[in-house]
């Protein structure tokens, strides 16, 4: 149980190029989200938290018009990192909260996207 | 205050070793310590958790040693096998904060 998926897995494209992916649990409901990025041999970093139905809460530092995140549903949301350009060529991974009673338990990771701008 | 320290940075341990790593926290809200094990280009697998009313876990050959005094855990990993070389992050979060704070990670490497 606790699956969280992520889609594209990888993406490759050119500069200018804005690039959606989807982060879906599959079998549990997540009323949040979370967003990270991860640079090779480092730890994971925060970019946003997202509760379905609301506005994300972004980290200090991460530019809420360049990644924006929808969390339309229980089970689904989105990353578009808009005008990609290649600083922002990284392992994007969500995780998804499971709430137990009224508190948000474990996180589950989803597979990661890896995404490369030319 | 929110950091989470983690030692070492990397680790090669023989097959069958106990490999430990430790994670040290100043944080005193913090109330679930996660382990989170991690393959490369792959996302981060939950191992084990705890929290600090126990001072101690066991999953399988994984171990979580809690010291709440000290403000330090640990994970150990018992028969380690090759198949256990990944990287391995701790965590913690407190009750009311939905987010994890995360340690810099540990690689390790069991050699046969």
């Amino acid at each position: 149980g606790a699956v969280v998926s992520q889609h594209p897995s990888w993406v490759i494209c050119k500069s200018g190029t804005s690039v959606k992916i989807e982060c879906r649990s599959l079998d549990f409901q997540a009323t949040t989200m979370f967003w990270y990025r991860q640079f090779p041999k480092q730890s994971l970093m925060l970019m946003a938290t997202s509760n379905e139905g609301s506005k994300a809460t972004y980290e200090q530092g991460v530019e809420k018009d360049k990644f924006l995140i929808n969390h339309a549903s229980l089970t689904l949301s989105t990353l578009t990192v808009t005008s990609a350009h290649p600083e922002d060529s990284s392992f994007y991974i969500c995780s998804a909260g499971l709430a137990v009673g009224l508190l948000l338990d474990n996180q589950y990771f989803g597979p990661g996207t890896r995404l490369t701008l030319l | 205050q929110q950091q989470v320290k983690q030692s070492p940075q990397s680790l090669i341990v023989q097959k069958g070793g106990i490999p430990i790593i430790n994670c040290a926290y100043e944080n005193t809200a913090f109330d679930y310590f996660p382990w989170y094990q991690q393959f490369p280009g792959k996302g981060p697998a939950l191992l084990i958790a705890i929290r600090p009313d126990v001072s101690e876990k066991k999953e399988g050959r994984f171990t979580i040693s809690f010291n709440k005094s000290a403000k330090q855990f640990s994970l150990h990993i018992m028969d380690s096998q090759p198949g256990d070389s990944a990287t391995y992050f701790c965590a913690a979060k407190n009750f009311g904060n939905e987010k994890l704070t995360f340690g810099t990670g540990t690689r390790l490497t069991i050699i046969p």
